[in-house]
């Protein structure tokens, strides 16, 4: 099975922040990453599709990039509404497997 | 829009089955578009993909937990279910509904798209 490794596992940072989340695969998953934004108590939201593709409404101060086994999200100016906890799920297997997730908190 | 509505039980006892609905609406499980999908998420721990279903009853299950899970799916109510077997407090979580989008081709497989809002499970006694 495919695991998937983020780093940091917090991070504490300031509003208007450059913030950028690691997240490395133990195979070649080619462009097959997402990203998710989970906020407490709610549902996680997909942000990032085949790596950098936005999902539609997402901010543009969100990027993705990478491919094969390390990828980065990126989030160009931290808002307030940014502070939340950030996933990555690989879908090259039908087992789509998540990162253990990075806690953005306020600095 | 879809919108997905997880409903069942709160509360389960260890060893017995635990129980789940999603509820779709703003579109149809028949459609073919999607696989319908369950993700767990432990108190304070991470995310972990348990299965889903496509609308033709074909099946894909985690292997960690393949030899207790059963999803099943009505096209009729516009429903799909989550059974999970010999239940123990390892699989209280907050239990999410998903809709994953379908690809035809070999191999191909996409993120989850769309969640439900998600219903906490607690395994005791």
């Amino acid at each position: 099975d495919i695991q998937m490794t983020q780093s940091p596992s917090t991070l504490s940072a300031s509003v208007g922040d450059r913030v950028t989340i690691t997240c490395r695969a133990s195979q070649n998953i080619n462009s097959w990453l997402a990203w998710y934004q989970q906020k407490p108590g709610k549902a996680p939201k997909l942000l990032i599709y085949d790596a950098s593709s936005f999902e539609s409404g997402v901010p543009s101060r969100f990027s993705g990039s990478g491919s094969g086994t390390e990828f980065t999200l990126t989030i160009s100016s931290l808002q307030p509404d940014d502070f939340a906890t950030y996933y990555c799920q690989q879908y090259k297997s039908y087992w789509g497997t998540f990162g253990q997730g990075t806690k953005v908190e306020i600095k | 829009q879809v919108q997905l509505q997880e409903s069942g039980p709160g509360l389960v006892k260890p060893s017995q089955t635990l129980s789940l609905t999603c509820t779709v609406s703003g579109g149809s499980i028949s459609s073919g578009d999607y696989y319908w999908s369950w993700v767990r998420q432990p108190p304070g721990k991470g995310l972990e993909w348990i299965g889903y279903i496509y609308y033709t009853g074909s099946t894909y299950y985690s292997p960690s937990l393949k030899s207790r899970v059963t999803i099943s799916v009505d096209t009729s109510k516009n429903q799909f279910s989550l059974k999970l077997s010999s239940v123990t407090a390892a699989d209280t979580a907050v239990y999410y509904c998903a809709r994953v989008p379908y690809c035809s081709a070999a191999s191909c497989y996409r993120p989850f798209d769309s969640w439900g809002q998600g219903t906490l499970v607690t395994v005791s006694s």
